[in-house]
C-alpha cells in the first residue's frame, strides 16, 4: 500500500485479555517505530526496529509489553494481561532509511485500544 | 532531562488572522526539529522539519518555523490561517542523532474562527 496501515482500528478488550496490534509499513522501509498516545498528550516512544533488529525497547512501559518484527517487513506489538492504564492510542510509524534520524517518520492512523 | 514543551494547549483563532504555536525543547547538544499535524481522524503528517542550514525553514501550505538555538525553541507561525488549518499540531525532537526516536510535546490544538 501507499501508506504505513495499522489493524485494527479500534480494540475493546477485557481487562486481564491479551491483544495483539499489527502494523505494515511503507514497503522497502527499514526502521519502524511504535508509539503510544494518551487521551490529550503527544505521542510517547516505546521500541524500534532496524529491519528484523529492536535497536530500542527503552519506551515500553512493562515487562507485559513486547514488539516483534521477524522478517523486517510487518510488526506485531503485543500487550499481555491488559490494564486499563493501557488504554490509548498506539501509533506506528515507518522511515526509509536506518541511517540517523534525518529521515521523515509516516505514521499510520492508529489503534485505539479501550481496557474496560 | 530531555524534554519537549508546547505551553499551548489551545489556541483559538480568527480566520485570516496570524497565530504562532510555541515550542521548547531543553537540550545542550545538536538537535534535530520537526512539527506534526494531526487533522481530525487522521494519522500525523510531517509538517516541516529543522536539520541544518538556514534556520528558517517552510511548508508548502503557508506555514514557517524558525529554529533559535540560544532560546532551544522551534516556534510555528502563519501569517494568514483558513479553516483547514484546524487540527491538531505536535512539536517532536530528535535528542539524539545515533537513535531516530522522537520526543513529542502534547500537542496544540488550533481553533480557526470564521
Amino acid at each position: 500500500g501507499a501508506g504505513v496501515s495499522q489493524s485494527p482500528r479500534y480494540k475493546v478488550a477485557k481487562r486481564g485479555q491479551d491483544v495483539a496490534l499489527r502494523c505494515d509499513p511503507i514497503s522497502g522501509h527499514v526502521s519502524l517505530f511504535w508509539y503510544q498516545q494518551a487521551l490529550g498528550q503527544g505521542p510517547e516512544f516505546l521500541t524500534y526496529f532496524q529491519n528484523e533488529a529492536q535497536l530500542d525497547k527503552s519506551g515500553l512501559p512493562s515487562d507485559r509489553f513486547f514488539a516483534e518484527r521477524p522478517e523486517g517487513s510487518v510488526s506485531t506489538l503485543k500487550i499481555q494481561r491488559t490494564q486499563q492504564e493501557d488504554s490509548a492510542v498506539y501509533l506506528c510509524a515507518s522511515s526509509s532509511s536506518g541511517i540517523r534520524a534525518k529521515n521523515i517518520q509516516y505514521f499510520g492512523a492508529g489503534t485505539r485500544l479501550s481496557v474496560l | 532531562a530531555q524534554s519537549v514543551t508546547q505551553l499551548d494547549s489551545q489556541v483559538p483563532v480568527f480566520e485570516e488572522a496570524p497565530v504562532e504555536l510555541r515550542c521548547n525543547y531543553s537540550s545542550s547538544v545538536s538537535v534535530y526539529l520537526f512539527w506534526y499535524v494531526q487533522y481530525p481522524n487522521q494519522g500525523l503528517q510531517l509538517l516541516l522539519k529543522y536539520l541544518s542550514g538556514s534556520t528558517l525553514v517552510e511548508s508548502i501550505n503557508g506555514f514557517e518555523a524558525e529554529f533559535n538555538k540560544s532560546q532551544t525553541s522551534f516556534h510555528l507561525r502563519k501569517p494568514s490561517v483558513h479553516i483547514s488549518d484546524t487540527a491538531e499540531y505536535f512539536c517532536a525532537v530528535n535528542f539524539n542523532f545515533g537513535n531516530e526516536k522522537l520526543t513529542f510535546g502534547t500537542g496544540t490544538r488550533l481553533t480557526i474562527i470564521p
